[in-house]
């Protein structure tokens, strides 16, 4: 079975702190997603890599990071956490068949 | 805007019968996929249909794709209170097929 972990599964941190979201996958998979997720608005794609060292920008790439150094690890940073980065971040691999094996989440509150 | 948008965006029937979440979505697709969130986890696939296709079933899921109307339909038969859960659809577009894009969401409740 795909196994897809997150570092948190509940964050909370302070306005201007810098944050760091870690995902770690064990199957192989190239491709690797963050999302957040708010009511009303459902996912949105930050970032996704399809490499090592290889990122693009998803939907709302603005006061986010990522980084990619290993094939199974794939790493969200907030910069400089506000408080509208308090959200549920969900991270993401792709399978040879279009589909994405999701992690639990890490529910971030930032204060 | 959202690429698709699913309706209801709210869904509460009795234990035993039919649910239908229904999908649509603006752009030409490669495919279309269908999953599951309980609630503050993560989601689960659940079915992929592409492009080509017309209907697919899984269990006691059947999806349909409709690419004329640019729209799915979930269907679960036979519902179960572990049902109880939110449904996504996502579209896998023709260009950069690698993303999905997720719609917000059809919250279903089954009652006992």
């Amino acid at each position: 079975d795909v196994k897809v972990t997150q570092s948190s599964r509940y964050l909370v941190k302070r306005t201007g702190e810098k944050v760091f979201l870690e995902c770690v996958q064990d199957m192989d998979h190239e491709n690797m997603f963050w999302y957040r997720q708010d009511p009303g608005l459902g996912l949105r794609l930050i970032y996704f890599s399809y490499d090592v060292k290889m990122k693009e920008k998803g939907d709302i790439p603005e006061g986010y990071s990522v980084s990619r150094e290993k094939k199974e690890r794939f790493s969200l940073i907030l910069e400089s956490a506000s408080t509208n980065q308090t959200s549920m971040y969900l991270c993401a691999t792709r399978t040879v068949s279009d589909t994405q094996y999701f992690g639990p989440g890490t529910r971030l509150t930032v204060l | 805007s959202q690429q698709g948008e699913e309706d209801p965006q709210a869904l509460s029937i009795q234990e035993g019968e039919n649910a239908t979440m229904n999908c649509s979505y603006k752009t030409s697709i490669n495919n279309l996929q269908w999953y599951r969130q309980n609630s503050g986890r993560g989601l689960v696939h659940l079915i992929l249909i592409r492009s080509n296709e017309r209907e697919k079933h899984s269990g006691r899921l059947r999806v349909t794709l409709d690419t004329s109307k640019k729209s799915s339909s979930l269907l679960i038969t036979a519902s179960r209170a572990a049902d109880t859960a939110s449904y996504f659809c996502a579209t896998g577009l023709l260009q950069g097929a690698q993303k999905l894009v997720f719609g917000q969401g059809t919250r279903l409740t089954i009652n006992p």
